[in-house]
């Protein structure tokens, strides 16, 4: 079975812009968790969508936005790109949402703001 | 944002010896989890744990889940060079939340 398959894989974009990545699941996971990666704030949550409906979100401002589609890809946008933005960019699945599902990450989006 | 108290922060281990890392939280988990991630790469999954007491193996690792709800341990023994990389431990809510909440990590370095 194949892996989370996120894309792009590396990104390189200047502040003000914006930058839309991919997450394609675990065939038969409906359920897509993003998360922010970087050296001094470390994992932190972003969102959390299943059935195209967004679930939980933690605590970023409203540049960051989601959504999910019919077949379960998901993707994220970030608007007016700040240099902090800069990141790796995860994207986990499980087969359902709720705290007793393991959640499988993809290799990520590397994100650099100039 | 929170993280969950990890230590030790970075560990310098020659091959063979055994290796210890956990995990403190101030906050109930349901669920503890235990990933490996490689540089440049998404963290995998190792162990996943479900139940306060509960101990699991993996090969040559073993987690624990505390009684407390609020901690857990992961263990490596015989350490390979392949090990290398940082450990995460997460926490998974309570609830319908499928929120992880990760620790700051342990990076292990095996020497020959």
């Amino acid at each position: 079975k194949a892996g989370v398959t996120q894309t792009p894989r590396y990104l390189i974009k200047t502040r003000g812009q914006q930058v839309t990545l991919s997450c394609s699941p675990i065939s038969g996971h409906r359920s897509v968790s993003w998360y922010q990666q970087t050296p001094g704030q470390g994992l932190q949550f972003l969102f959390e969508y299943f059935s195209e409906t967004q679930r939980n979100k933690g605590n970023f401002p409203g540049r960051f936005s989601g959504r999910q589609f019919s077949n379960s890809r998901s993707e994220m946008n970030v608007s007016t790109l700040e240099l902090g933005d800069s990141a790796l960019y995860l994207c986990a699945s499980s087969s359902l949402p709720g705290g007793v599902y393991e959640q499988y990450f993809g290799p990520g989006t590397r994100l650099t703001v100039t | 944002g929170q993280q969950l108290n990890q230590s030790p922060q970075s560990m310098f281990i020659q091959e063979g010896e055994d290796v210890s890392m956990n995990c403190t939280s101030s906050s109930i988990f349901n669920t503890w989890l235990w990933y490996k991630q490689d540089p440049g790469e998404g963290p995998v999954l190792l162990i996943a744990l479900y139940k306060a007491g509960e101990l699991t193996s993996n090969g040559r690792l073993t987690a624990q889940f505390g009684i407390t709800r609020k901690d857990s341990f992961l263990n490596i023994s015989a350490s390979i060079p392949s090990d290398v990389g940082i450990y995460f431990c997460a926490g998974q809510g309570t609830g319908t939340a499928s929120k992880l909440t990760f620790g700051t990590g342990t990076r292990l370095q095996v020497t020959l």
